[in-house]
């Protein structure tokens, strides 16, 4: 059972820019969860997402983020014109049910 | 709101010595309680679970943590440190199926 999958695992981007940030949770795992990880901080939650449904977006930022879990095919996690204050890791977890499994992150740099 | 404090950014100990990760939680009802290690650039491994079920929990690569409810700690301990146990720590709590993390504890192991 291959673990939790995100790519890229490195991102570049331009200020301006849009950047896409992929999950593929564990097999039989329907629930999603996105966790950023900024420099000198911890761990924050972000959104938490089961097929088709936003369960709790509580930890997005207002403005410019957002995340999907379609039908079919990963949980995208969106985020437009991307800021330098975005440079962050960005980690994904799936869960079948009390325990979350993470991926190995995506490390965003914004230039 | 549950939340969770470590004590402690940074601990160093040398290869054979006991280790000792604090942890304590803020819960209005009874916690899940969880440890990561997460090794550098790259995502958090689960040590272990706590979910109520017995109060000292075994986990992988000889880590356990005891539930004490009277103090609110979740403190992870191994007897003997390995240059490998290097890396950073970090506890959570589960509120609402979203996790709540500590600041995390780095750990260095002294040859």
């Amino acid at each position: 059972n291959a673990g939790v999958m995100q790519n890229p695992r490195h991102l570049v981007r331009r200020r301006g820019q849009e950047a896409r940030l992929r999950c593929s949770p564990m097999k039989g795992h329907s629930h999603v969860y996105w966790y950023r990880q900024l420099p000198e901080e911890g761990l924050k939650f972000m959104v938490y997402l089961q097929k088709e449904n936003i369960i709790d977006e509580s930890g997005m930022p207002k403005e410019r983020f957002s995340a999907e879990f379609p039908k079919e095919g990963p949980s995208i996690l969106r985020i437009q014109q991307v800021v330098r204050g975005d440079s962050a890791a960005y980690f994904c977890a799936s869960s079948p049910q009390d325990e979350q499994y993470f991926g190995p992150g995506t490390r965003l740099t914004v230039t | 709101a549950q939340s969770v404090t470590q004590l402690g950014s940074h601990v160093s100990v040398s290869e054979g010595a006991l280790v000792l990760l604090r942890c304590n939680y803020s819960s209005s009802v009874p916690p899940y309680l969880f440890w990561y290690v997460q090794y550098p650039n790259q995502g958090l491994q689960l040590l272990l679970k706590y979910t109520s079920a017995a109060t000292l929990v075994k986990g992988i690569n000889g880590f356990e943590a005891e539930f004490k409810k009277s103090e609110t700690s979740f403190h992870l301990t191994k007897p003997s440190a390995h240059m490998s146990d290097a890396a950073e720590y970090f506890c959570a709590v589960n509120q609402g199926g979203k996790l709540i993390f500590g600041q995390g504890t780095e750990l260095s192991v002294k040859p």
